[in-house]
């Protein structure tokens, strides 16, 4: 495996149900993403990792719960989630948070989630 | 509100032909990073471009360039000899470094569909 990959590309699930979404990245970078991606908007950051610390939770509901175990893994805890949730859920990682210069962000396929 | 303005939710182009998708962007920044970044229906996001604020000259990758016009705050994206392949979703984005807390942030438009026609 190379780059970012993400399970399960596609999930669908019901408002009462828990799944988890993961995300592992294969180029040793120390940071990793979460955005959520929805029709005709803008891709939203969610939440932030560097080397397992959480930087940012950017004002996520309480029924995404990320874990970051190493700085190669990153999961997406959901439980009782809203339909408005469907989205493709876009994993990312770089190099770090803080290199000024080239510290492109590399994207995974992503999860495209339904809930129904 | 810092943003980033893709006015064309759609575009076609004959292939072989050329096709210029418009970026424009919001900062009070003097010193950004200005990406475009391609979105192919298997949905892996790829960069496809990226140009520095502080230099003048346009950015080029192969068929793909880059009309940067700073003081209109305007980044747009020229493919030329337009190839099947190229049918994607197309992002402009930027990051502002040195920025403390955020320095990793990118601000995405919301995206330009671009069709290709054989």
């Amino acid at each position: 495996e190379t780059g970012v990959t993400q399970t399960p590309r596609h999930l669908v699930m019901g408002m009462t149900n828990k799944k988890s979404l993961k995300c592992e990245q294969h180029l040793g970078h120390n940071a990793m993403y979460w955005y959520k991606q929805s029709a005709k908007k803008p891709l939203e950051l969610m939440f932030v990792y560097s080397l397992e610390e959480r930087v940012e939770n950017n004002s996520v509901p309480s029924r995404f719960s990320p874990e970051c175990p190493n700085s190669s893994h990153l999961f997406l805890h959901l439980h009782t989630l809203q339909p408005e949730d469907s989205a493709l859920y876009l994993c990312a990682s770089s190099q770090d948070l803080w290199t000024s210069g080239r510290n492109e962000q590399f994207f995974g396929p992503g999860t495209r989630l339904t809930v129904l | 509100a810092q943003t980033v303005t893709q006015s064309q939710p759609e575009m076609s182009v004959q292939e072989a032909e050329t096709v210029t998708l418009s970026c424009t962007y919001d900062t009070s920044e003097s010193d950004y990073y200005l990406f475009w970044y391609k979105q192919p229906p298997s949905r892996q996001m790829i960069l496809v471009i990226r140009q520095e604020a502080y230099k003048q000259q346009n950015a080029t990758e192969n068929r793909f360039s880059v009309n940067f016009q700073k003081a209109a705050k305007s980044f747009s994206l020229k493919i030329s000899d337009s190839q099947l392949g190229d049918a994607a979703m197309y992002f402009c984005a930027y990051r502002i470094p040195n920025s403390g807390g955020s320095n990793y942030k990118l601000t995405f438009g919301k995206g330009t569909l671009l069709t290709v026609n054989p």
